[in-house]
């Protein structure tokens, strides 16, 4: 079936440094999301990317969907301690549901 | 406007014993699919249900069922409870098909003892 996988698994950084975190399918997805879950909470939907090759920026945050549809990245730059969390990619393929990548647990220090 | 509750909160069960938790979606939400995550790992997709209907399951035994209520309101229920069902049960709902954006409620804490 399909997999997600997501690299690195962790990432320390000191604030004012970029982060980037990579997402691969095994399979061609038809859209990709990204979510954000903060230590104890709850996934928190950050952003949807449906095309080939899509970038899509909020404030901070740049994210791409590969030309093949098969992966993805998220890339923060300059860091805050409020960007703390662990950032989840989930790939749809074509279908009703989302398969949920492994996250990138991302620590920021002050 | 309220956004996707769960109940319980936190639960504790032993080995054997059977569990239902509850889910109302965001207003207006007709999808709700329930996840599975276990310490330090992604989501894993347990089923969706769709006009009181189970639409997917993914690779979850019969242990697990669930129901969607008339209101779209939806339970999950575990039967013969293992130690590795503890996990953080996360139900998310949605309004449409798979290209929108779905919202997660704060999730159940189960703990099997």
């Amino acid at each position: 079936g399909q997999q997600v996988m997501q690299i690195p698994q962790y990432q320390h950084v000191q604030e004012g440094e970029d982060f980037t975190t990579y997402c691969n399918s095994s399979t061609t997805l038809s859209n990709i999301q990204w979510y954000k879950q903060r230590p104890g909470g709850h996934p928190v939907f950050l952003i949807q990317l449906v095309k080939s090759g899509e970038v899509k920026k909020q404030k901070r945050l740049t994210f791409q969907f590969g030309e093949a549809k098969k992966n993805s990245s998220l890339h923060i730059t300059a860091t805050q301690t409020t960007d703390v969390g662990t950032y989840f990619c989930a790939g749809n393929n074509y279908g009703q549901n989302f398969v949920f990548g492994p996250g990138t647990r991302l620590s920021v220090l002050p | 406007d309220a956004g996707v509750t769960q109940s319980p909160t936190h639960l504790i069960k032993t080995r054997g014993q059977q569990v239902t938790l509850r889910c109302s979606p965001k207003s207006g939400h007709d999808t709700v699919s329930w996840y599975q995550q276990a310490l330090g790992q992604g989501p894993q997709f347990i089923f969706q249900y769709y006009e009181e209907e189970e639409r997917q399951r993914g690779n979850f035994p019969d242990r697990f069922s669930g129901h969607q209520f008339p209101n779209y309101s939806s339970e999950l229920n575990v039967n013969a409870l293992l130690l590795g069902d503890s996990a953080l049960y996360l139900c998310a709902s949605r309004l449409g098909g798979a290209r929108v954006t779905q919202y997660f409620g704060p999730g159940t804490r189960l703990t099997v003892l």
